[in-house]
């Protein structure tokens, strides 16, 4: 079946870094872009980062732009989510998930890893 | 502030039907798909309606969607204990080129 698992999360201190990585099985990886989408404690659903399904296309929330990187590696079928410069503002579940039509809906989604950014 | 605006809680009793409201503007609900998500407690959100009114694979027919202009709604009839849980309205903006989730509603069964 199709199946996203996301790791990577952890605390980390203000200004540092982590990357978090995406394990996809069960579909044809490079055929599919993939997001990043984000819940602070409490919050709602913040959009992160989209990656093409080759690569070529990226874009972000303003709220990550020139911070996070996102990546794909299609030998491993890995989705990445480098994170620099971490706010504490960035603590939530980073869940990662498959796109079905070119940035129109996304299904299914990862289980989500926590990040906590905290001194 | 969320760019999609969403009542931030609906409820009903058992069987009843509840909906949703999701507004937006010409830049994204007016010029793109709406979809909506619905995440139960502890667990990661799960594509309930796409294309406005399209229901995946096995999401019951108890659950419609709508849209007219820069506004769509949720429609659950026969609610059921099952459905508790938050759900969100989102589309692709087209101005400000980002994935725009609106803020959740939380639907409880009295």
């Amino acid at each position: 079946q199709v199946q996203l698992v996301e790791s990577g999360g952890g605390v980390v201190q203000p200004g540092r870094s982590l990357r978090l990585s995406c394990a996809a099985s069960g579909f044809t990886f490079s055929n599919y872009a993939l997001h990043w989408v984000r819940q602070a404690p409490g919050k709602g659903l913040e959009w992160v980062a989209v990656i093409s399904y080759d690569g070529s296309y990226k874009y972000y929330a303003d709220s990550v732009k020139g911070r996070f990187s996102i990546s794909r590696d299609s030998s491993k079928n890995e989705l990445y989510l480098q994170m620099n410069s971490l706010r504490v503002e960035d603590t939530a579940v980073y869940f990662c998930a498959r796109d079905l039509k070119w940035l129109d809906r996304f299904e299914p989604w990862g289980q989500g890893t926590l990040v906590t950014v905290s001194s | 502030q969320s760019v999609l605006t969403q009542p931030p809680s609906a409820s009903g009793t058992p069987g009843q039907r509840v909906t949703i409201s999701c507004s937006g503007s010409s830049s994204n609900i007016g010029s793109n798909a709406l979809n909506w998500y619905q995440q139960l407690p502890g667990a990661a959100p799960k594509l309930l309606i796409y294309s406005n009114n399209q229901r995946p694979s096995g999401v019951p027919d108890r659950f419609s969607g709508s849209k007219s202009g820069t506004s769509a709604s949720l429609a659950i009839s026969g609610l059921r204990s099952e459905d508790e849980a938050d759900y969100y309205c989102a589309a692709w903006d087209d101005s400000l080129y980002v994935y725009v989730f609106g803020p959740g509603t939380k639907v409880t069964v009295l």
